[in-house]
């Protein structure tokens, strides 16, 4: 079966800290992962994607194969980074696209 | 930018009541989502919807679930006798077409069942 874990609940970092948020999935076959941000009353919104492959507000995460890891990393918090993260997990191929999504991690910058 | 929305925001019902959660999806899109996350817990796929019909459905998804879309924009979520533990965040979400494009989400509805 599909899971994602996402070990911490809460990452409390100073302002211009490293951050790395982790994800770990279970899955057999080809997933495709997503990380996904909530904003303090907002929706839930695409961060990014590990086929993109690109750097969102400086955000970037790589997808390890052999560690089943996609941690989302940025080199300097910003306090405007203060969200709830969840990391997610999907089929690839085919149309209907089931998201699994883990526990969420709260990520706390303070100035 | 287009977006999903949802209503109501908040709904508030009795035990044993029947509710309906709307959604508006981007118009163009093809595959229709509904999600729930009940306090403390995770983001938890109940089912999605292609073509006017059911194209996966979770356990969680049971007899007193159903989904529809009535019009050609409107995509609802029917309980049909609530019970407490049916009290969470319910989220709809969108997708236009294709295995590698995002589904875009809605703000939610706040359901409690008291």
């Amino acid at each position: 079966a599909q899971r994602v874990t996402q070990p911490e609940k809460l990452l409390s970092v100073f302002k211009g800290a490293p951050v790395e948020l982790k994800c770990n999935y279970s899955y057999s076959g080809s997933p495709e992962l997503f990380w996904y941000v909530q904003y303090s009353r907002q929706r839930l919104q695409l961060l990014l994607r590990h086929i993109s492959r690109e750097s969102i507000k400086g955000f970037t995460a790589d997808l390890n194969k052999g560690e089943t890891s996609f941690h989302l990393k940025k080199p300097f918090a910003q306090e405007e980074d203060s969200a709830m993260y969840y990391c997610a997990l999907s089929y690839m191929n085919t149309g209907f696209q089931k998201l699994v999504f883990g526990t969420g991690t709260r990520l706390l910058v303070s100035p | 930018e287009p977006e999903v929305t949802q209503t109501p925001s908040h709904q508030v019902t009795q035990m044993g009541q029947e509710v309906i959660l709307r959604c508006v999806p981007i118009s163009n899109h093809l595959y229709f989502y509904w999600y729930r996350q009940i306090l403390g817990q995770k983001v938890e796929f109940l089912v999605s919807f292609y073509n006017n019909e059911i194209s996966e459905k979770s356990e969680i998804f049971d007899d007193q679930f159903s989904v529809e879309r009535p019009d050609g924009s409107n995509f609802t979520l029917k309980i049909r006798s609530t019970k407490l533990e049916d009290s969470a965040m319910y989220f709809c979400a969108s997708k236009s077409t294709g295995s590698t494009d995002t589904q875009y989400f809605g703000p939610g509805t706040r359901l409690t069942v008291l």
